[in-house]
């Protein structure tokens, strides 16, 4: 059974990089499926920041696309999310997910709690 | 972008009653050439993330209970459960996957009365 779990830092500076990774265990990332990050939060609810391949072949969201880089790692089994020039507005709980060829989210990790604030 | 709406935003059922939950997408989420509807249909309870209930508008996910269904095509979509269990409260959620960005609906709360 496929398990995912978010980590990186729980706080992070106005301006900064949000950085977080994604551990897959239970599937290997090579075997395909597409891997996603979303992110939720009182404001502006669930969003879905974007997804990659095991290619490394990725897809993001406009609205989020000029600060966003996500890559894979295959070896580590691991996929991971920047995010730069982060603001208040960046604040919320971030899943990763495992993505079917559709795109519906098959799978959900338990999410982080990003806070932005100096 | 492709805009879910939700109706109601929360809704009070009685245990054993029917609950129905409405998603209207601001575009067809149908794509001709196979002829299905890219929607899904999610349940998240607190402290937990989504889960997946329904995909391709009517087809249940493995393990999730036959008192859930879901029906509609275009643009007007349906979830229903048919006999409301106490484990069934949770916040609802619809997903268009038919084009990028993947939006999705507002959430609808739904508890016992």
């Amino acid at each position: 059974q496929v398990q995912l779990q978010e980590s990186g830092p729980g706080l992070v500076k106005p301006s900064e990089t949000l950085s977080l990774t994604c551990t897959v265990s239970g599937y290997s990332i090579s075997s395909g499926y597409y891997w996603g990050w979303i992110r939720q939060s009182p404001r502006k609810g669930l969003e879905w920041i974007g997804s990659i391949y095991q290619s490394g072949s990725t897809s993001y969201n406009p609205s989020l696309k000029s600060r966003v880089t996500m890559s894979v790692d295959t070896s580590k089994n691991q996929f991971s999310l920047e995010m730069n020039s982060v603001t208040a507005a960046d604040t919320a709980v971030y899943y990763c997910a495992r993505m079917g060829t559709s795109m519906v989210i098959y799978n959900w990790g338990q999410g982080a709690l990003v806070t932005v604030s100096s | 972008d492709i805009v879910m709406t939700q109706s109601p935003d929360s809704l009070a059922v009685s245990l054993d009653e029917r609950a129905t939950i409405n998603c209207k997408s601001s575009q067809s989420v149908l794509y001709s050439s196979n002829n299905k509807n890219y929607l899904a249909w999610y349940q998240q309870k607190p402290g937990q993330p989504p889960k997946l209930l329904i995909n391709w508008a009517s087809t249940r996910e493995s393990g999730v209970p036959d008192r859930f269904s879901g029906s509609g095509s275009g643009t007007d979509f349906t979830l229903t459960i048919s006999s409301l269990q106490a484990e069934d409260v949770a916040i609802y959620y619809c997903q268009q996957y038919r084009s990028t960005p993947y939006t999705f609906g507002q959430g609808t709360k739904l508890e016992i009365k």
